[in-house]
């Protein structure tokens, strides 16, 4: 089957770096977003990997590995703002989306 | 660009009725639909995938005569959720693929929140 894990949920403090993990198992594999959802919102895009290597947008970077299932977020710099939850989503070879539940990412002061 | 809008953004309606949500794609034209459901503190859930002008496909599980899609154009979806029941209280997203963009990238609209009581 298909199957994309992240961890529930994870605190970190304003200011600090925080790295979000994902593990995929998809038949087939067309690319892999990152998405953050806050509470009652819909989801805004992030990030989109389709090759191994770093891409890295302002605060936030996605990493990917292909040979090993697995990709991170990393949010640099963090803000109270940055409170949501980061979906991990792969497409698969049907260009269909696989979801994660998703990471709820708590920051303290 | 790449808009979408929903409405309503949220609806209350007592239990056996129907309801009707609309997606519109503002300033592009979606030639792929997605409708998802979430519920509390869980990811989003595809219920069917839909393209204009034809059938939408609907995903394992999901009663397709219970939720009507009709993808009629290439700027607007609409789901219908027939005879609701409590349990179909949830937050109904829908997605747009179009010509607008990447052609990975989908565009998600503000949500609709359904309480039936």
């Amino acid at each position: 089957g298909q199957n994309i894990d992240q961890p529930t949920e994870m605190t970190a403090t304003e200011g600090a770096i925080v790295q979000i993990n994902c593990t995929y198992q998809t038949s087939g594999f067309n690319g892999l977003f990152w998405y953050q959802q806050h509470a009652g919102e819909a989801p805004t895009f992030l990030s989109y990997n389709v090759l191994d290597g770093l891409e890295e947008k302002g605060r936030f970077s996605s990493f990917l590995s292909r040979s090993k299932g697995y990709s991170y977020l990393l949010l640099k710099e963090l803000q109270m703002k940055d409170s949501a939850s980061y979906l991990c989503a792969v497409t698969d070879s049907n260009y269909q989306l696989i979801w994660g539940a998703g990471t709820k990412l708590i920051i303290k002061p | 660009g790449a808009v979408v809008s929903q409405h309503p953004s949220w609806v209350i309606c007592k239990s056996g009725t129907s309801v009707k949500i609309e997606c519109r794609s503002l300033d592009f034209q979606a030639t792929t639909m997605f409708w998802y459901r979430q519920f509390p503190k869980q990811s989003l859930m595809l219920m069917a995938t839909s393209n204009e002008g034809s059938k939408a496909t609907y995903e394992q599980g999901v009663e397709k005569d219970k939720f009507l899609i009709n993808h009629a154009s290439l700027t607007l979806s609409t789901l219908t959720v027939t005879s609701a029941h409590p349990e179909d209280s949830s937050f109904y997203i829908c997605s747009a693929r179009g010509d607008q963009g990447p052609d990975y990238e989908q565009y998600f609209g503000p949500g609709t929140r359904l309480t039936v009581t």
